[in-house]
């Protein structure tokens, strides 16, 4: 049973044209919600920690918000250097693994100019 | 600082063979862990480690072995490779706030 959703799985936007990207997640307590981008080829980059609901943090043309069941990575204005896969990742409170992440499946993004 | 590093950034195993993936830190984290990941899919965890000398599995640990004998080390081995172990495997550690910093990863091929 997945504890993390994200959606759309791809998502084709035009230069300029903002959007957003959808995490869902079923854990009981959340300790921290993290997003990475992921470039081909390549280990996933960490972008935003969120640890408590109503918290948003920003970066370039990237933000992030959470809320008790859902983030969001809202895009502004995004350029073609903004394509990449998008993961969204949960730690439970609690759990077997100390620090364990659960990682969704992630939402490829293209941009395209 | 490297980060995480890994090595080799590419391997084409024939069935049956052996092989240990390397992995190293220069952040003096504790926590460091072993994912793969499969096209379509998220990142399984095979592996953990919360300091030298302390293992434990994660979801996906049939077919590998971990050891950590120090803390900037920790190297996955895959004892007779099956073609369902083909796929990109990360290396990662914990910083202060949770947050997980993964190496380039290694992308394995058995035939």
């Amino acid at each position: 049973e997945d504890q993390v959703t994200q959606s759309p799985e791809a998502l084709r936007l035009q230069e300029g044209e903002s959007s957003s990207l959808n995490c869902s997640y079923t854990v009981s307590g959340l300790r921290g919600l993290f997003w990475y981008r992921q470039d081909p080829g390549k280990g996933p980059e960490f972008l935003f920690t969120l640890y408590s609901a109503g918290e948003e943090k920003e970066k370039e043309r990237l933000k992030a918000t959470l809320t008790k069941k859902e983030s969001f990575l809202h895009i502004t204005a995004p350029k073609p250097e903004d394509s990449a896969t998008y993961l969204c990742a949960v730690c439970p409170i609690g759990g077997s693994t100390l620090g364990r992440l659960y990682f969704g499946r992630g939402t490829q993004l293209t941009v395209w100019p | 600082n490297a980060g995480v590093t890994q090595t080799p950034k590419f391997r084409i195993l024939k069935i049956g063979q052996s092989m240990t993936l390397q992995c190293a830190q220069d952040m003096n984290h504790n926590y460091m862990y072993w994912y793969r990941q499969d096209p379509g899919m998220g990142l399984k965890l095979i592996y953990y480690s919360v300091g030298a000398g302390i293992t434990d599995k994660g979801e996906v640990p049939n077919g590998y072995n971990v050891s950590r004998s120090t803390t900037e080390d920790f190297p996955l081995r895959l004892e007779l490779a099956a073609p369902s172990q083909t796929s990109v495997y990360f290396c990662a550690s914990t910083g202060q706030g949770g947050e997980q910093y993964f190496g380039p990863g290694t992308r394995l091929t058995v035939t």
